[in-house]
């Protein structure tokens, strides 16, 4: 089945870290970009990071110097390395594979940055 | 970044009626522009890609149109499954953006 399962997600302080993974199946993973999109409660869809053929990366501004996004292609796996986490940076995130725009994702995992 | 404007950002409509939203983007995006179909609890659907393109298993009552910086999705029949939020999304430059969605409710 052709498939993106995210997982990692959680409750967090303001200033800690997460982890997120996102395992693909179904599908050459390695032929893909992959693309981190998030959702806050009540709000719409922000695009938050991508890793593109060719290794090449991309951050929205807003996270920018505090996620890391990488890949495991022999693993079919992506990461999103949170760190310094806000409050503002609670949302499902999503994970979603690059096609003409994302044609697949994920069924998103929840991140909540409280104290 | 370039930014998406979307309108309405809601609309009430009738079973049967044409719907048309629309997506602004603040310079061109060439026909780099994806319209997705997000319904409550669940993640966003591609339904067009690259202005006008069907993807696969999305009924033909969906279309889209545009090119440069206007473009529109529309519904031709409302139909009750398709109550959701839309969102409109470029893909031109490498950071992308969305537009901030268009709420559908039927009548």
């Amino acid at each position: 089945e052709v498939q993106l399962v995210e997982s990692g997600g959680g409750l967090v302080k303001p200033g800690g870290s997460l982890r997120l993974s996102c395992e693909a199946s179904g599908f050459t993973f390695s032929s893909h970009g992959m693309s981190w999109v998030r959702q806050a409660p009540g709000k719409g869809l922000e695009w938050v990071s991508s890793i593109r053929i060719g290794g090449f990366i991309y951050y929205a501004d807003s996270v920018k110097g505090r996620f890391t996004i990488s890949r495991d292609n022999v693993k079919n796996l992506v990461f999103l390395e949170m760190n310094s986490l806000r409050a503002e940076d609670t949302a499902v995130y999503y994970c979603a594979r690059e096609s003409f725009g994302t044609d697949l994702w994920g069924q998103g995992t929840l991140v909540s940055v409280s104290s | 970044d370039i930014q998406m404007t979307q309108s309405p950002s809601s609309l009430s409509a009738s079973i049967g009626d044409r719907v048309t939203i629309t997506c602004r983007a603040s310079q061109t995006i060439k026909s780099f522009l994806q319209w997705y179909q997000q319904k409550p609890g669940k993640a966003p659907k591609l339904l067009i890609y690259s202005v006008s393109r069907l993807e696969g298993g999305v009924p033909s009552r969906f279309s889209g149109s545009g090119s440069g910086t206007d473009f529109s999705l529309t519904i031709s029949s409302l139909q009750p499954e398709d109550l959701a939020t839309y969102y409109c999304q470029q893909t031109f430059t490498a950071r992308w953006t969305f537009g901030q969605g268009t709420k559908v409710e039927v009548k």
